[in-house]
């Protein structure tokens, strides 16, 4: 099986634009999830979606939003970026273990940079 | 949110067992307790998960406390590839929050 992909890997923007980051899950995971990863903050979960819906949420303003496909696809955008959204954001798809429990899939992130 | 306490740091002899330690003692009793690994320049990998029983698998073992407050990640013979930062993670129902996680050196 292919793994979680993400496009782009590398991204420079300016402040005060908005970015799209897209993420294609393993085939047959319908939940994805998104994390942000810098060097003060570590990982932060950011937002999960499964079948289309947003189903957890973490502590991020509202410039920062998702969605999800119907064939599980998922985009994150962030609005009117600040210097502070530089960081990796890392995708994850996840299937149900058997006994309980979730394995997530991490792809190799993407690298955003505002300047 | 629920978090894990964990060592910034462990080194290890390359061969030798490896013991890594995570405190979560806001845990409740049905969030997993999963482990997670991240190479340099990588996602983090899944590692190995647990709820109550000890588990092992072809990467490390688990062995949780009976109170479930804390856990321990058991490597039984480092390799230099096992150097990464490793995650002690609650699982809150497919929400993951990561600590800082312990950061493994091994040496030759």
């Amino acid at each position: 099986k292919a793994g979680v992909t993400q496009t782009p890997r590398y991204l420079i923007k300016t402040r005060g634009q908005q970015v799209t980051l897209s993420c294609s899950p393993i085939s047959g995971h319908r939940s994805v999830s998104w994390y942000q990863q810098t060097p003060g903050q570590g990982l932060q979960f950011l937002f999960e979606y499964f079948s289309e819906t947003q189903r957890n949420k973490g502590n991020f303003p509202g410039r920062f939003s998702g969605r999800q496909f119907s064939n599980s696809r998922s985009e994150m955008n962030v609005s009117t970026l600040e210097l502070g959204d530089s960081a990796l954001y890392l995708c994850a798809s996840s299937h149900t273990l058997a006994g309980g429990g979730y394995e997530q899939y991490f792809g190799p992130g993407t690298r955003l940079t505002v300047t | 949110d629920a978090k894990t306490t964990q060592p910034n740091s462990m080194e290890s002899n390359e061969e030798e067992p490896v013991h890594l330690p995570c405190n979560h003692s806001t845990i409740s009793g049905t969030d997993y307790i999963h482990w997670y690994r991240q190479l340099p320049s990588q996602g983090p990998e899944y590692v190995i998960h647990g709820l109550t029983s000890n588990v092992n698998n072809r990467m490390a073992s688990l062995a949780i406390a009976e109170d479930r407050k804390s856990s321990t990640l058991i490597l039984h013979r480092a390799t230099l590839r096992d150097a990464a930062v490793y995650y002690c993670i609650h699982n809150q129902g497919g929400k993951l929050i990561f600590g800082q996680g312990t950061e493994l050196s091994v040496k030759p």
